[in-house]
Order: C-alpha cells, then sequence, then structure tokens
C-alpha cells in the first residue's frame, strides 16, 4: 500500500503564482487534513475535511483553498503565492472513529521567492 | 495560544543514557498521541493513550498518561542512534477530529 502520497515532492514559487499540492489516500479513510510545518512552530492545521464533500478552516486557513475532489483525493491551491507561504505541507488521513491515528505522507517542501 | 508545550525543545544524549520529554498543558485532553518524524519524512504514530494514569510500553519506550488527562510523559530507556527524530505529542478533545499538535522535541542520539 501506497498510503498517503503528496505531489510534488519540492517546488519553488515566485510570489504572485498559483499552484495546487496533491494529496491522494487508498485507505478508505474518510477523514483528510492539510497542515504546514515550519521550524519552532510545530504542525498547524490549515483545512480539514471530515468527510467526502465537506471541508472546513482550521487554525492558519488564510491565503489558501482546497477541494476534497471525492474520497481519495485531498487538494490544497495558493491562488497568490506569499514568502510567508514558505513551508513544507503534510497531507494526513485518518479513519472515522475515536482515538484513530493519522497517517502522513512525505511532505511538499514549498519555497517562495 | 499553543496548547500543547513540549520540552525539552532539543536533547542531544550519548548513546545508551536514558532520557524523558515532556508534553503540558493546562487544557483536558480526551486522548493523546506521540508520532516520531525523521527528516524527509512525515511523522509516524508511536501510540495513543486515554485514559489518566495510563502507562503504555513500546519497547524501550515508555508512556503515561498524566491522572488529570492534561499532559504526557516519553521516557526512552538506553537511547540508540535510531531513536534520533523530531517527537511531537498531539491532543484530542472530545469527538473533535481535528488534533492539536505540540512544537516537538528534537532528539539527536550520538554514537
Amino acid at each position: 500500500n501506497a498510503g498517503v502520497t503528496q505531489t510534488p515532492k519540492f517546488q519553488v514559487l515566485k510570489t504572485g503564482q498559483s499552484m495546487t499540492l496533491q494529496c491522494a489516500q487508498d485507505m478508505n479513510h474518510n477523514s483528510m487534513y492539510w497542515y504546514r510545518q515550519d521550524p519552532g512552530m510545530g504542525l498547524r492545521l490549515i483545512y480539514y475535511s471530515a468527510s467526502e464533500g465537506t471541508t472546513d478552516k482550521g487554525e492558519v486557513p488564510n491565503g489558501y483553498n482546497v477541494s476534497r475532489l471525492n474520497k481519495r483525493e485531498f487538494s490544497l491551491r495558493l491562488e497568490s503565492a506569499a514568502p510567508s507561504q514558505t513551508s513544507v505541507y503534510f497531507c494526513a488521513s485518518e479513519r472515522t472513529g475515536r482515538n484513530q491515528p493519522q497517517h502522513f505522507g512525505d511532505g511538499t517542501r514549498l519555497s517562495i521567492l | 495560544t499553543q496548547l500543547l508545550e513540549q520540552s525539552p525543545q532539543f536533547l542531544s544524549i550519548q548513546e545508551g543514557e536514558n532520557l524523558t520529554v515532556y508534553c503540558n498543558s493546562s487544557s483536558v485532553f480526551s486522548s493523546l498521541q506521540w508520532y516520531r518524524q525523521e527528516p524527509g519524512e512525515g511523522p509516524v504514530l508511536l501510540v495513543t493513550v486515554v485514559t489518566g494514569g495510563e502507562v503504555k510500553k513500546l519497547k524501550r519506550l515508555t508512556f503515561q498518561f498524566g491522572d488529570a488527562r492534561k499532559d504526557s510523559s516519553l521516557h526512552i530507556t538506553a537511547a540508540q542512534p535510531g531513536d534520533t527524530g523530531l517527537y511531537l505529542c498531539a491532543g484530542a478533545k472530545g469527538s473533535n477530529y481535528k488534533l492539536t499538535f505540540g512544537k516537538g522535541t528534537l532528539l539527536t542520539v550520538n554514537p
């Protein structure tokens, strides 16, 4: 099983450019999440989707949009990238139920110049 | 507001030493998870603790959930270089799906 797959692994953008980070899971999980990880800040939740067809804002949603395309795929879009969005982005998925573990992809390292 | 405080932020020790890292909060959590993250990879779950006072062991790792479910600790006995990584605690409240992550403890075990 591939688990959670994120593409691309690395990306460099110029300020103002747009791009979409892709995430797909093959575990038939209902819940999916997007986090950003910055030095000294830990993991911060951007958006999440508790089930197909629903999305909700997390702690730091400004400057981002998401789409839960189907049960497998959850994409994160930066409409107009800013240097403050330079970060490592992680997608995670989780089976519905109490105390379930989150399964993470290996991240997308995004630099915005 | 950081709901989960982890300490120490950095820890560098020699192989064979013991260590404890802490995860503290003023909030009560219904459960708490510990993850380990290696460079270039995503976090991987180590353990979930759900009952106040619960102790779980995973080989040389011992996890404890505080009686009031506000804090947790991770103790590693006879640390090995393979234990090197970022240790993250994450708390869940009630039926809310969202986890709150601490900032992590970066552990380096030198041979």
